[in-house]
């Protein structure tokens, strides 16, 4: 089983509506979740902290299930600018702030 | 400015040639990290450095070498570049305190032939 999982998309989606992504992680000692977000051959950059108890940042919402090795991030409102390659991130370290990446779930968002 | 640089930005090169790519940061962040990413593949680690005198082998580290110059500079070479080496690599650094939020550069595509 890889490390983390993804949704491997593409999802094609109108503005305005809402998107859900998922994500997997095969180490249950993983401590630290992320989203980063990766625009065409360009660097990722982080979108979002995922926090045991769920957080929230404008239109973006991150879950976090231990139980079942499982985040999510839910994008409502989607806008033409939200169009990019969506990251699940995963430090699978002992404290050794070593990041594992999911291959990413690419969104096109539609006029 | 761009807090984390890399250089060159685009680099076609032939097999065999040595290579460096270099990676610059202002964040004054101690932990730097290289990455290369390949289409439909997440970003592998190939070194990783939380000093200048500590460096680690990541998951791909083989026919790769890297330099810790200073704590703001930290250098990847090819030694014998081959064509499965074309890529794009990313520099990254984090901060020891805190989170581990990690930063990345621009990137550099390179190209192999």
């Amino acid at each position: 089983r890889k490390e983390v999982e993804q949704d491997p998309g593409p999802f094609n989606v109108p503005e305005g509506a809402t998107v859900a992504f998922n994500c997997t992680y095969s180490n249950s000692a993983s401590q630290s979740f992320f989203w980063y977000r990766q625009d065409c051959r360009k660097e990722p950059k982080l979108l979002m902290s995922v926090y045991s108890s769920g957080n929230e940042d404008g239109r973006f919402t991150a879950q976090l299930n231990r139980a079942s090795q499982y985040i999510s991030l839910l994008i409502r409102d989607s806008k033409l600018s939200d169009s990019a390659t969506y990251l699940c991130v995963v430090n699978t370290g002992a404290g050794s702030y070593q990041l594992t990446f999911g291959k990413g779930t690419k969104l096109s968002v539609i006029p | 400015d761009a807090d984390v640089t890399q250089t060159p930005r685009n680099r076609i090169t032939k097999t065999g040639k040595r290579i460096m790519l270099e990676c610059s940061q202002t964040k004054g962040h101690d932990r730097m990290y290289w990455y290369r990413q390949d289409p439909g593949l997440g970003l592998q680690l190939i070194y990783y450095s939380f000093d200048v005198k500590d460096i680690n082998k990541g998951e791909i580290s083989d026919g790769y070498s890297v330099s810790r110059q200073a704590q703001a500079k930290f250098s990847l070479s090819l030694e014998s570049a081959i064509p499965n080496q074309t890529a794009l690599y990313f520099c990254a650094t984090s901060d020891k305190t805190g989170t581990d939020t990690q930063y990345f550069g621009p990137g550099t595509r390179l190209t192999v032939l």
